[in-house]
């Protein structure tokens, strides 16, 4: 079975440019979370999703980022404009029961870099 | 203080070690928690639910001490294979918070 699947694995770009993650759940899990992890905060829950509804986004940095979640198979994190400090890895991750965090699977992560 | 303590490591033991980590929590009203485990440059991957009465798995020990808030982790006879970063994860109601992680390298 194919786990949470993020896209792109890695990206580089320069500071002022938007930058789009982009997920795929699990198929059959209705919630998605979004989560950026660095040295120095940790791994940090920006926003998550139950049945396409964001339900806490009190996460979120800024307004810099949004996040979006079309359908029950896809959701886009975008940060406009990008920043150095937003430099981080990003990840996916999935659950099947509403914001229990044992049922969670994380996808590979997207390694942002923003120069 | 942060709602998530962990200890800092890095903890370097030797292959057949016993090995502890303790995670301390500030919210009194969190309800379930969890060890996670983290390869480098890999996604977190759940280890272990923390039940009340403590739970063990194979030679993974996870207690739970809500009185004093923290919960622990014991590995007995660690493996090569056990080096990572292990995260405390505490939930509340529809809240949840990752330790900042404890490292660990066992050594040959």
């Amino acid at each position: 079975d194919a786990g949470v699947i993020q896209s792109p694995r890695h990206e580089v770009t320069e500071m002022g440019q938007e930058v789009t993650l982009r997920c795929k759940p699990i198929s059959g899990h209705n919630s998605l979370f979004w989560y950026r992890q660095t040295m120095m905060r940790g791994l940090e829950l920006l926003i998550y999703f139950n049945n396409n509804v964001p339900i806490d986004d009190s996460g979120m940095p800024e307004d810099r980022f949004s996040a979006k979640m079309p359908n029950a198979s896809f959701s886009t994190l975008k940060i406009q404009p990008s920043e150095p400090r937003d430099s981080a890895v990003y990840f996916c991750a999935s659950s099947s029961l509403s914001g229990r965090v044992d049922e969670q699977f994380f996808g590979p992560g997207t390694r942002l870099t923003v120069l | 203080r942060k709602e998530v303590e962990q200890d800092p490591g890095p903890f370097n033991v030797p292959e057949g070690a016993t090995v502890a980590f303790n995670c301390t929590y500030s919210n009194s009203a969190s309800q379930s928690f969890f060890w996670y485990r983290q390869d480098c440059r890999k996604e977190p991957k759940l280890l272990m639910s923390v039940y009340s009465s403590g739970n063990e798995d194979g030679r993974f020990t996870a207690q739970l001490n809500r009185a004093s808030q923290y919960i622990s982790l014991l590995i007995r006879d660690s493996k090569l294979s056990d080096s990572a970063t292990y995260l405390c994860v505490v939930n509340y109601g529809q809240n949840f918070v990752f330790g900042p992680g404890t490292r660990l390298s066992v050594l040959p």
